[in-house]
């Protein structure tokens, strides 16, 4: 057990749809991570953020949306669904780094796998 | 811009064969942070190693091994003695320097270790 909780751990459902993605990270950890597998693009960087403020973006579409909740925890809102959204959503979580250098190990945990019929 | 490159798609080999994982990083920073992470089946990420652009000492734990040679831009992963546990999907990974933490993967390489 990595310590990062994700749910849910399978999701099926239909274009067109909106689904929800929730991830506790670590104990402690402040940053957040999402990122996406999928067998055509590997695993992509989609979103970061860092207690609670957005801290970098990558690869998002604009259907797809997060945030971080003064808990820690964080939502990844995935809209207006295609076949092509199928994939496995992971979520990562590191410490804070007192130096604000990108040195931190992420930890990940299980992952959520979509698939969109 | 950063790029990594994991030329090999797929290795198989016997148990207790040595392999070599390869993996060549591109980015222009003199400050950057290379890893290893593991894929078994079951799907999880599973973080091996860290190691930053000033230390090019090679690490060993257990049966793995990392090579980091700046001068080539390749950071390899050796496993000694394979087992079947071994048997993952491996992804070699590069950080930048600075305030986000935006891990850039390689393809991957799909280990198949045989008994």
């Amino acid at each position: 057990d990595s310590g990062v909780t994700q749910t849910p751990k399978h999701l099926i459902t239909a274009t067109g749809q909106r689904v929800t993605l929730r991830c506790s990270p670590r104990s402690g950890d402040l940053s957040v991570y999402w990122y996406q597998q999928s067998l055509d693009q590997g695993l992509q960087f989609l979103i970061q953020y860092y207690n609670g403020e957005e801290r970098a973006k990558g690869n998002i579409l604009e259907r797809f949306s997060a945030q971080q909740f003064p808990d820690l925890h964080s939502e990844l809102n995935l809209s207006s669904l295609e076949l092509g959204d199928s994939a496995l959503y992971f979520c990562a979580s590191s410490a804070p780094n007192l130096w604000g250098s990108g040195a931190n190990v992420l930890t990940f945990g299980a992952g959520s796998r979509l698939t969109v019929l | 811009a950063q790029k990594v490159t994991q030329a090999q798609t797929e290795i198989s080999v016997v148990e207790k064969e040595d392999v070599t994982l390869d993996c060549v990083y591109e980015t222009r920073d003199t400050t950057y942070y290379l890893f290893w992470y593991k894929q078994p089946p079951s799907g999880e990420l599973v973080f091996l190693i860290r190691r930053n652009s000033f230390d090019e000492q090679n690490e060993i734990s257990g049966r793995y091994s990392w090579n980091f040679q700046k001068s080539t831009s390749s950071f390899n992963f050796t496993i000694t003695a394979s087992q079947v546990v071994d048997s993952a999907v491996y992804f070699c990974a590069l950080i930048r320097g600075g305030a986000t933490n935006k891990l850039i993967f390689g393809t991957g390489t799909l280990l198949a270790v045989q008994p």
